[in-house]
């Protein structure tokens, strides 16, 4: 029930296409979805985040799409560019006192030139 | 304004050791949260701490394993009598004051331990 699974493993586009990276949950009682960028060596940076009180989210190139009802979110990555291949996380978190992320198993995003 | 700091980089111990992980917040972040992760995995919860109190140690193996975020200095996680299966990297991320706030964690750099 705590579980958040990502789609796909790995993904290729060419430059100037568009990113999709699909993440699905179970437990309802989530209520912040965050999505993480992490480059080879380094530690994961915030990207985007939203929270179930809205659809969509965009800052930028990337968007957050988001379904309540079907448990499931998004990131897409417009105009995608060879400096965005880096491996790609969701993650939820419960409110409160439980504060820690759950993280998907992520994306490894290659945009070819 | 400094992001988390963690050293070091990367440590190497033989079997039996100690690892001794250290994470500096950013300023004025009162809550720590340490996360590992194993190669091609996401990273995985391990422990939240507050200055002087473990608040939520659930994905913490309970052998071996400590942490501590005490009132002056930095995180320390500790690992005794280290094995080969605790090779990974481990990821200490921060966040401010504040319920909601709480959700929003910035990471460090990592420390990437190798046990021979």
């Amino acid at each position: 029930q705590q579980q958040v699974k990502q789609s796909p493993q790995s993904l290729i586009v060419q430059k100037g296409g568009i990113s999709i990276i699909n993440c699905a949950y179970e437990n309802t009682a989530f209520d912040y979805f965050p999505w993480y960028q992490q480059f080879p060596g380094k530690g994961p940076a915030l990207l985007i985040a939203i929270r179930p009180d809205v659809s969509e989210k965009k800052e930028g190139r990337f968007t957050i799409s988001f379904n309540k009802s079907a448990k499931q979110f998004s990131l897409h990555i417009m105009d995608s560019q060879p400096g965005d291949s880096a491996t790609y996380f969701c993650a939820a978190s419960f409110g409160g006192s439980q504060g820690n992320l759950i993280f998907g198993k992520g994306t490894k995003l290659s945009v070819k030139p | 304004n400094a992001g988390v700091m963690q050293n070091p980089r990367h440590l190497v111990r033989r079997r039996g050791q100690e690892a001794r992980l250290r994470c500096s917040p950013m300023k004025g972040h009162s809550h720590v949260y340490w996360y590992r992760q194993l190669p091609e995995e996401g990273l995985k919860f391990m422990v939240y701490l507050q200055k002087e109190n473990i608040i939520d140690e659930s994905g913490m193996p309970k052998e071996r394993f400590s942490a501590e975020f005490p009132k002056e200095g930095p995180s320390i996680l500790r690992i005794q009598q280290v094995v080969r299966g605790d090779s990974a990297a481990y990821f200490c991320a921060s966040s401010p004051f504040g319920e909601v706030a709480k959700n929003i964690q910035y990471f460090g750099a990592g420390t990437r331990l190798s046990v021979l």
